[in-house]
């Protein structure tokens, strides 16, 4: 079945404590992107990437990083959360005809 | 840059009746305009999409109609259903695309429908 897996679903953490949500596909897709998801604000692109070891930053990448040493995993990295990054995240994975979402990563930072 | 305005932002329906939600794009290069749904608890899904090159897209109760001259496009659901109570949202693709136009999309800020039975 093609999917996209994140982890954990559900965090909560303090301010300046490091964290990485893991993010995998199993669809062979070269491009993939995180996504934060604010009410009223919709979804807003973090970071991208077209392959391995290529990335570009979004539309609102202050405050995080990314890596992608192998093709089915992209994780997304916060090295010193703080409380306006509490939001519900969404890593996608895009074929040429759709991004495919995985389920949602919801974070807490206090 | 891009800009993506989506209304209404809530919208509650008799179930049977019909929901059109409309957005709006700023960027006149956009040429790809998908819909997404987002069920609770769950990542957004690809429910319907359209190119530049028509004017309207049907699939079953689901259409999408494009006017390029305005910037506009919007969704149709028609004989609405409990199950299609979802947070929809809409999508432009975006600026100086360099790939096909999926890659980069540029979101509305969704729109919450309540199909009441």
């Amino acid at each position: 079945e093609a999917q996209v897996t994140q982890n954990p679903r559900y965090l909560i953490t303090v301010t300046g404590k490091k964290l990485t949500v893991t993010c995998s596909q199993n669809m062979n897709h070269e491009y993939m992107s995180w996504y934060r998801q604010d009410p009223g604000l919709g979804l807003r692109q973090i970071y991208y990437s077209m392959n391995v070891e290529v990335t570009d930053k979004g539309d609102v990448p202050e405050g995080y990083k990314v890596s992608r040493k192998e093709k089915r995993n992209f994780p997304l990295i916060l090295e010193s959360p703080s409380p306006n990054q509490t939001s519900l995240y969404f890593c996608a994975s895009t074929s040429r005809r759709e991004q495919f979402f995985g389920p949602g990563t919801r974070l807490t930072v206090l | 840059g891009e800009n993506v305005e989506q209304h209404p932002s809530t919208l509650s329906v008799q179930e049977g009746d019909s929901a059109v939600i409309k957005c709006t794009y700023s960027d006149s290069a956009s040429n790809y305009f998908p819909w997404y749904k987002q069920e609770l608890g769950k990542g957004p899904q690809l429910i319907i999409d359209i190119r530049s090159n028509v004017g309207e897209k049907k699939d079953q109760r689901i259409a999408v109609t494009l006017n390029k001259t305005a910037k506009h496009f919007s969704l149709h659901i028609t004989e609405t259903q409990p199950e299609d109570s979802a947070v929809y949202f809409c999508a432009a693709s975006g600026a100086a695309t360099r790939m096909d136009s999926s890659y980069k999309l540029i979101f509305g800020s969704g729109t919450r429908l309540l199909v009441r039975p």
